[in-house]
């Protein structure tokens, strides 16, 4: 098993530019979710999903925008990238409920000039 | 609304010492999960623990252990004889029921150095 990856690694976008950051899971999971950390904000909530066709919110959604065709697959859109989304992006998944351990991939170091 | 306060920005030690890093959490779930993750300087995020709401034992693993009291709303993690591979940005993150799903909210993270 290959866990959760994340495509790229590293990123270098101009403000106003768009791009998807990739996101895939081996495991079956159910749940994916998109998180971003910022330097002495922890970890925070942007998008998840409970299964293929069914987003929510999290808890900084602005700026970005996910769908879940597949339940392996759970990209990231940023329509237009603005310095304020320079960030690392993780993704992570589990099977549904909060005794299953979420996985993280590696994360995306994202830079938005 | 749920909360979760790591007040230790950073904390460095010398090896062998003994480190308690300490997380409260605000909650009214009467169900909840505790969490601790370890994020060392490679950026990957590592699970170490799990602890629901309803189990208020201490946990101990090898040099670390845990101690979850619901009356003060904490869940602090000791690690005894430090040793630099101790190293890392530590999470504590709480387990809400929101939306269609429960998420988890994290701690701002503290920041362990471990000297030799």
């Amino acid at each position: 098993n290959a866990g959760v990856t994340q495509t790229p690694k590293f990123q270098v976008l101009k403000t106003g530019q768009s791009m998807t950051l990739q996101c895939a899971q081996d495991m079956n999971h159910e749940y994916m979710s998109w998180y971003r950390q910022d330097p002495g904000m922890g970890l925070r909530l942007i998008h998840y999903s409970v299964g293929a066709g069914i987003t929510d919110q999290g808890e900084v959604p602005n700026g970005y925008n996910v769908s879940r065709s597949t339940t392996e697959d759970f990209p990231l859109r940023l329509l237009s990238a603005a310095p304020s989304q320079t960030s690392v992006y993780f993704c992570a998944s589990s099977s549904i409920g909060p005794d299953n351990e979420q996985f993280f991939g590696p994360g995306t170091r994202l830079t938005v000039l | 609304a749920q909360k979760v306060t790591q007040a230790q920005t950073e904390i460095s030690v010398v090896e062998k010492e003994d480190v308690t890093l300490d997380c409260v959490y605000e909650t009214r779930d009467t169900t909840y999960y505790l969490f601790w993750y370890k994020q060392p300087p490679s950026g990957e995020l590592v699970f170490l623990i799990r602890r629901n709401s309803f189990d208020e034992q201490n946990e101990i693993s090898g040099r670390y252990s845990w101690n979850f009291q619901k009356s003060t709303s904490s869940f602090n993690f000791t690690i005894t004889a430090s040793q630099v591979v101790d190293s890392a940005v530590y999470f504590c993150a709480l387990f809400y029921y929101g939306g269609s799903q429960g998420n988890l909210i994290f701690g701002k993270g503290t920041k362990l150095s471990v000297k030799p």
